[in-house]
């Protein structure tokens, strides 16, 4: 099954601590977003990548750091600079600027909460 | 505009009836539009989109329309079921084909 999976599904941070999300697609999708989503807001763009080795910020990136070293992976970080870091992050693909984004898939999530 | 706020606009329906879904969107210059359902604690999924040079587009039990004069998109379920239940949220893009999420409209359906 092609897909695009998020890990872990819960994750729970010390103040101060940095906290790696996973995102993997086997989809041989070009671009890759993190999202955040809290509750009562739509998603807001953190960072995104359309292709292997590049990434730009998207609105809220402070606080938060990626890496795009292969084509399927697109890892987030959350620093100790994210303030207010306890949200359900959303990670996404898609084929690539300028195709249908019909092909524009989530993954289920990671739940971070601060304790 | 929508305040931002810990709850979302709710739909509540009977199993069976129409369901009408609104959305209005902020770019002129978006000319692809897509809705997604949301299910609590899952990623969204997509349910059907549509191309600004069109105004009407069906899919299985649901419609979408276009009015690009007053900036509106709205998503019709027919016979909506209890599983319907869930968050439906447009999306709107335009060159950079990287979407602009809206807040969301919960829809409860009972049975």
């Amino acid at each position: 099954d092609g897909g695009i999976t998020q890990s872990p599904k819960y994750l729970f941070r010390k103040e101060g601590q940095n906290v790696t999300l996973s995102c993997e697609q086997n989809l041989n999708h070009d671009a890759m977003y993190w999202y955040r989503q809290d509750p009562g807001q739509g998603l807001r763009l953190i960072y995104y990548s359309q292709i292997v080795n590049d990434f730009q910020k998207g609105d809220i990136a402070e606080g938060y750091s990626v890496s795009r070293e292969k084509k399927e992976s697109f890892p987030l970080t959350v620093t100790s600079a994210q303030k207010n870091p306890t949200a359900f992050y959303l990670c996404a693909s898609s084929p690539g600027q300028g195709r249908r984004l019909s092909g524009y898939t989530f993954g289920s999530g990671t739940r971070l909460t601060v304790v | 505009g929508e305040s931002v706020g810990l709850h979302l606009p709710t739909l509540s329906v009977q199993e069976g009836d129409n369901s009408i879904i609104n959305c209005a969107y902020s770019n002129s210059a978006s000319d692809y539009f897509i809705w997604y359902k949301q299910e609590s604690g899952k990623g969204p999924q997509f349910i059907i989109d549509i191309r600004s040079n069109m105004d009407k587009r069906q899919g299985q039990r649901v419609t979408v329309l276009l009015n690009k004069t007053v900036k509106h998109l709205s998503l019709q379920i027919a016979a909506t079921q209890p599983g319907d239940s869930a968050v439906y949220f447009c999306a709107e893009a335009g060159g950079s084909y990287i979407p602009t999420f809206g807040r969301g409209t919960s829809l409860i359906v009972h049975p």
